[in-house]
């Protein structure tokens, strides 16, 4: 069974303290990541995606990368307004119609 | 392009009543998708449709049915709303490219409370 687990649960860090988010997957054969942010109130916003061991992306203060087991997702000199909900997901060679299995979200607080 | 919108945002239903979310999207994207999301549970998804023309469950399709009216809109209905169904109801649509799936967009969500 596919599955995604994201941690921590929730980070608290002060603006410009560097850290790092974590998914973990189990996917029979991952055929993409995908990170999301979710502002309180609103609908995932999509950041990246990735396909295969060793990519990253890169969007301001965030950077994805992406292992055989996990993709972590860095924020560099984190401001206020990157506060939210971090989710991960991934696409497997099971889950047929394009279905995304996603973790629980790591909410990201981060104070001036 | 207003991406994917969803109506209604609110929605308070008493035990026992029907309604219709109802979903649009201007991407021209064939797949399009409901989820619900609970405090500590994630997003789950109920249906999705693959295609114009097909339909098919998620992992909690209990309750729900949709329809796909047509390449832009996809809808959600309840028949006999249960407070278990008190949710955050999410619709997005998401596009493919030689054959490969690729990410999803999500629209504002309607948040419906069973009493």
């Amino acid at each position: 069974e596919d599955q995604v687990t994201q941690s921590p649960e929730a980070l608290r860090l002060q603006e410009g303290e560097s850290s790092s988010l974590n998914c973990s997957y189990t996917v029979s054969g991952l055929r993409g990541l995908f990170w999301y942010r979710q502002d309180p109130g609103k609908g995932p916003e999509f950041l990246f995606t990735l396909y295969s061991a060793g990519e990253e992306k890169e969007k301001e203060r965030l950077k994805a990368t992406l292992t055989k087991k996990e993709s972590f997702l860095h924020i560099t000199a984190p401001k206020p307004e990157d506060s939210a909900t971090y989710l991960c997901a991934v696409l497997s060679n099971y889950n047929q119609g394009g279905k995304l299995i996603f973790g629980q979200g790591t909410e990201l607080s981060v104070k001036p | 392009n207003a991406g994917v919108t969803q109506t209604p945002k609110f929605q308070v239903l008493k035990t026992g009543q029907s309604m219709t979310l109802q979903c649009a999207q201007d991407m021209n994207h064939n797949s399009m998708y409901w989820y619900r999301q609970d405090p500590g549970m994630g997003l789950r998804l109920i249906y999705y449709s693959a295609s114009e023309g097909t339909t098919d469950k998620g992992e909690v399709p209990n309750g729900y049915n949709v329809s796909r009216l047509n390449k832009r809109e996809f809808s959600l209905r309840l028949e006999s709303a249960a407070p278990s169904q008190t949710s955050v109801y999410f619709c997005a649509s998401g596009w493919t490219s030689g054959g490969a799936w690729n990410e999803q967009f999500f629209g504002p969500g309607t948040r419906l409370t069973v009493l």
